[in-house]
C-alpha cells in the first residue's frame, strides 16, 4: 500500500545545531504539507506545497526554518540553529492535489520526533 | 476563541459503550476531515466530508453545513479504538487545515 514515507523517526540534537527532515509523499500526490505538532496540540501548518511551488509558508519562522521541493516529489525541511522550543513531532502529509472547491484527502508519515537538548 | 473546537477533550469509555466527539467550527469551509492519532504515532486519516455522512465499519461521521458542527461516532469501541481524535476544516478561501486540538479518547477493557 502506498505510504508517505518520512526519515528520520527519531532526532536528538542540540541546540545550535542543524537538522533536516525528509519526506517522500505517495507517488503522483500534486500538494505536500509539513506540520509541526507540539504534544497536546493539534498540527500546525508549517509549508504547502503545490509541486515544487510554495502555496502557503506563513507559519514557517524563516530565520531558522527552509523547506525546499526542487523537483517537485520528495521535500526537505531544514532547521538551523534548532532551539529548544523546536521540539515537537514534524509531519509530512500529501494530497493528490488541492482545488478550491474539493480538498483531496490527506495521507500522513509517521512523523518525525525531534528532541532538543 | 479557537476556529475549530472539540469535545470533549478527554473522553474515558468501557469497552462496547457507544462515543460521540463533537466538532465545532466558526469558518466557512469546503471539507472537514476526523483523523486518528495513536500515542507516538502518525496521523491516520479516517474520514474526508462536506456534507451528510459517511461510515466505515464502526465509524460513523456526520456534518451539519449549516450548524457549522460535525460529530464523530464510534459504535461498540474497543480498546485498540484509543488514540486521539482530531477534527479538521479545510477553510475553503486559504486552502489550508484547521486543526482543533484533539479528543483523547481512553476504552478500557
Amino acid at each position: 500500500e502506498a505510504e508517505v514515507a518520512q526519515s528520520p523517526r527519531y532526532k536528538i540534537t542540540e541546540k545550535s545545531q542543524a537538522v533536516a527532515f525528509w519526506c517522500d509523499p505517495i507517488s503522483g500526490h500534486a500538494t505536500l504539507y509539513w506540520y509541526r505538532q507540539i504534544l497536546g496540540q493539534g498540527p500546525e501548518l508549517l509549508v504547502q506545497f503545490q509541486d515544487e511551488s510554495v502555496v502557503d509558508d506563513s507559519q514557517l519562522p524563516k530565520d531558522r526554518f527552509s523547506a525546499e521541493r526542487l523537483k517537485g516529489v520528495d521535500s526537505t525541511l531544514k532547521i538551523q540553529p534548532a532551539e529548544l522550543g523546536d521540539s515537537a513531532m514534524y509531519l509530512c502529509a500529501s494530497s493528490l492535489d488541492f482545488v478550491r472547491v474539493n480538498t483531496g484527502e490527506l495521507f500522513f508519515g509517521e512523523g518525525s520526533r525531534l528532541t532538543v537538548l | 476563541k479557537n476556529e475549530v473546537e472539540q469535545s470533549p477533550q478527554n473522553l474515558t469509555a468501557q469497552e462496547g459503550e457507544f462515543i460521540t466527539i463533537n466538532c465545532s467550527y466558526s469558518v466557512g469551509i469546503s471539507a472537514l476531515h476526523w483523523l486518528q492519532q495513536h500515542p507516538g504515532g502518525g496521523i491516520v486519516s479516517l474520514f474526508m466530508l462536506s456534507s451528510g455522512k459517511k461510515k466505515h465499519g464502526r465509524l460513523i461521521a456526520t456534518i451539519n453545513i449549516q450548524e457549522k458542527h460535525s460529530s464523530l461516532h464510534i459504535t461498540a469501541s474497543h480498546p485498540r479504538d484509543s488514540a486521539v481524535y482530531i477534527c479538521a476544516v479545510d477553510g475553503g478561501a486559504t486552502n489550508k487545515l484547521i486543526f482543533g486540538t484533539g479528543t483523547l479518547l481512553a476504552v478500557q477493557p
